[in-house]
């Protein structure tokens, strides 16, 4: 079984706080997806990470992709509330056509 | 543009029932994925279609089944609901079946009560 396992699975922290995600599976991935999921929505695509060993920031998030791209981190600088909701890792094993999605964290950040 | 849509967002259902989920994509997005959503499971890969076409399918019972229509809409059923079908289910599209570099673009779901 294709597995991406995640933690922490839930993070309750201070508003300013710095924190990070992890992702891992035992499968190498072509590529890794990161989505936000708020309550009531569907999950909202934050980024792409395709190369081994590479790194994409979007403002205070930062995510790295393994370099045997069996691995995938997200950092959060300085949080804010605005940040609170559930974080999900998800790609293609690689040679595979089934999109398989992390276990989640969920993220909770108090002003 | 319009984001993708599913109708209806809650459903309320008896074991035994069958039900019916609609999802209509972005325009011009001829992928459409649908996955469930539980708190015990995770999102969990339900089937993908495109052009008409199941092309993948998860590890589901035969009782989900889908369909997708030429103007790229699809539907999910689930027949014989059970306790353990309530859920979140989300659909997605995108452009084609590009794999891992195509964005998919999620839908808000239906949240569906199985009683």
């Amino acid at each position: 079984t294709q597995l991406l396992e995640q933690s922490p699975q839930f993070l309750s922290i201070q508003e300013g706080e710095n924190l990070t995600v992890y992702c891992n599976s035992s499968s190498v991935f072509s590529s890794l997806q990161w989505y936000r999921q708020e309550p009531g929505e569907g999950p909202v695509l934050l980024v792409t990470v395709v190369t081994g060993g590479e790194v994409k920031k979007l403002k205070r998030l930062t995510f790295q992709f393994g370099d045997a791209r069996k691995d995938s981190s997200l950092h959060i600088t300085a949080a804010q509330p605005g940040d609170t909701g559930l974080y999900l890792c998800a790609g293609y094993p690689s040679g595979t056509y089934k999109y398989i999605f992390g276990t989640g964290t969920r993220l909770k950040v108090l002003a | 543009k319009a984001g993708v849509t599913q109708t209806p967002r809650y459903l309320i259902k008896t074991r035994g029932q069958q039900v019916t989920l609609s999802c209509s994509p972005i325009s011009g997005h001829r992928s459409v994925s649908w996955y469930q959503q539980t708190p015990g499971q995770g999102l969990q890969f339900l089937f993908e279609y495109f052009s008409e076409t199941q092309r993948n399918k998860g590890n589901f019972p035969g009782r989900f089944s889908g369909r997708q229509f030429s103007n790229s809409r699809s539907e999910m059923n689930v027949s014989t609901l059970e306790l353990g079908d309530s859920a979140l289910y989300l659909c997605a599209s995108r452009r084609g079946v590009g794999g891992a570099s195509e964005t998919q673009y999620f839908g808000p779901g239906t949240r569906l009560l199985v009683l």
